[in-house]
């Protein structure tokens, strides 16, 4: 069965730091991934997500996400955090063969001045 | 902008009663879906909906059930409250059917059972 594991539970790093949050997922065919962010008290919203094409991918407030298939890892990175990133970031993967988006138990990332 | 809203942000009921959780979406998307959130464990889906009247089980069905009598509202019910089904529950929407289009999500909403 597809599955994803997001490495740390939880991430702290000051204001203007580098970030990297780590997601890996168990191999198949054709997957699927995404990024989804929660700010507190809020829904999920999509920070970006790979179908295919460059594995480098762009998404909203300066995250990307590179789709690596030999390591079968879709990291997200930013180069400079703000306060305004604290929040819970969660990966998920889909695939062709399997029905449904499995999420990871996510990564919370705590930015401090 | 797609708008996902959850009836209450906030809930409390007693062990045994009939809970009714309700959702709307009013960007006329295809497809519904209900997830519980629970520390560590991520998210989690309980039921999905690909258009009116139609339901599919998610990986945790057990104690729920859900309704989608019109396009832009699915209700996911509790028949019986139990305390192990206190937890933030989620709505999402989609656009395009399947697994890989962008869902929606509403703000959620936190039961506690007592």
């Amino acid at each position: 069965a597809q599955s994803v594991t997001q490495l740390d539970s939880q991430v702290p790093v000051f204001e203007e730091a580098p970030v990297e949050l780590r997601c890996n997922y168990s191999s198949s065919v054709s997957v699927y991934l995404f990024w989804y962010v929660q700010y507190p008290n809020q829904g999920l919203q999509l920070l970006l997500k790979y179908l295919s094409g460059s594995t480098l991918v762009k998404g909203i407030n300066g995250f990307e996400a590179e789709f690596n298939k030999s390591q079968t890892s879709f990291h997200l990175r930013k180069p400079s955090v703000h306060i305004s990133d604290t929040a819970e970031y969660f990966c998920a993967v889909s695939s062709t063969d399997t029905d449904k988006l499995i999420f990871g138990t996510g990564t919370r990332l705590q930015v401090f001045p | 902008d797609v708008k996902v809203t959850q009836s209450s942000r906030y809930l409390v009921k007693r062990t045994g009663e009939k809970v009714f959780l309700e959702c709307v979406q009013d960007m006329d998307h295809e497809n519904m879906f209900w997830y519980r959130q629970d520390p560590g464990l991520g998210l989690r889906l309980i039921y999905f909906s690909y258009d009116v009247k139609m339901k599919e089980k998610g990986d945790i069905p057990e104690g729920y059930s859900v309704s989608r009598e019109k396009k832009e509202r699915f209700s996911l019910i509790l028949e019986s409250a139990s305390t192990n089904q206190t937890s933030m529950y989620l709505c999402a929407s989609s656009l395009l059917a399947g697994f890989t289009d962008t869902q929606y999500f509403g703000p959620g909403t936190r039961l506690t059972v007592l």
